[in-house]
């Protein structure tokens, strides 16, 4: 069983630019969530969607947005690029919302960006 | 709201010895807690995980944590260490109402002697 695939899996791009980062669920994963990780802040929750809708959201400006599709894809795009946005985005993916109670949360290998 | 604090970015153990990464956690509620392991460019696999039940708890790779409520904690440790586990490793809590929102700890690196 493929387990979540996002990509790309590394880009770079310069300031004031946008990114489109993509994210593929586990088959029968209905539930996607996304991760910012840095060396300063560390592992911060952005958003989690499920059934197309976005359900929680973390503490980030309007520039950091999402959306899934019916196939349960996912999709995070972040507009005017910051110096501080290079990170690397986690994806995980759960069968319905809430399985992070009981582990039931699988990431993928993340996409690395750059900004320049 | 909920955090967690790992103390100690970084720890290193020679290979054979004992693995204590330190994990100390605060929540409003009955916490649902966690450890994922993460090696170099790789994303977040659970080590093991606490919801209700027996505080101890055994997960992979011969890694164990214990539930302390008292003490608000919840150490991992692995009385032998391998070179294989040298990676980062993170605690993580969430509650019943965030689901899939996980919050963090800062993460601990453990490095391996030989």
């Amino acid at each position: 069983k493929a387990g979540v695939t996002q990509t790309p899996r590394y880009l770079i791009k310069t300031r004031g630019q946008q990114v489109t980062l993509s994210c593929s669920p586990i088959s029968g994963h209905r539930s996607v969530s996304w991760y910012q990780q840095t060396p300063g802040q560390g592992l911060q929750f952005l958003f989690e969607y499920f059934s197309e809708t976005q359900r929680n959201k973390g503490n980030f400006p309007g520039r950091f947005s999402g959306r899934q599709f019916s196939n349960s894809r996912s999709e995070m795009n972040v507009s005017t690029l910051e110096l501080g946005d290079s990170a690397l985005y986690l994806c995980a993916s759960s069968v319905l919302p809430g399985q992070g109670l009981t582990g039931e949360l699988f990431f993928g290998e993340g996409s690395r960006l750059t900004v320049l | 709201a909920q955090s967690v604090t790992q103390l100690g970015s970084h720890v290193s153990v020679s290979e054979g010895a004992l693995v204590l990464l330190r994990c100390n956690y605060s929540s409003s509620v009955p916490p649902y807690l966690f450890w994922y392991v993460q090696y170099p460019n790789q994303g977040l696999q659970l080590l093991l995980k606490y919801t209700t039940g027996a505080t101890l708890v055994k997960g992979i790779n011969g890694f164990e944590a214990e539930f302390k409520k008292s003490e608000t904690s919840f150490h991992l440790t692995k009385p032998s260490a391998h070179m294989s586990d040298a990676a980062e490793y993170f605690c993580a809590v969430t509650e019943g109402d965030a689901g899939n929102m996980l919050t963090f700890g800062g993460g601990t690196r453990l490095m391996v002697k030989p």
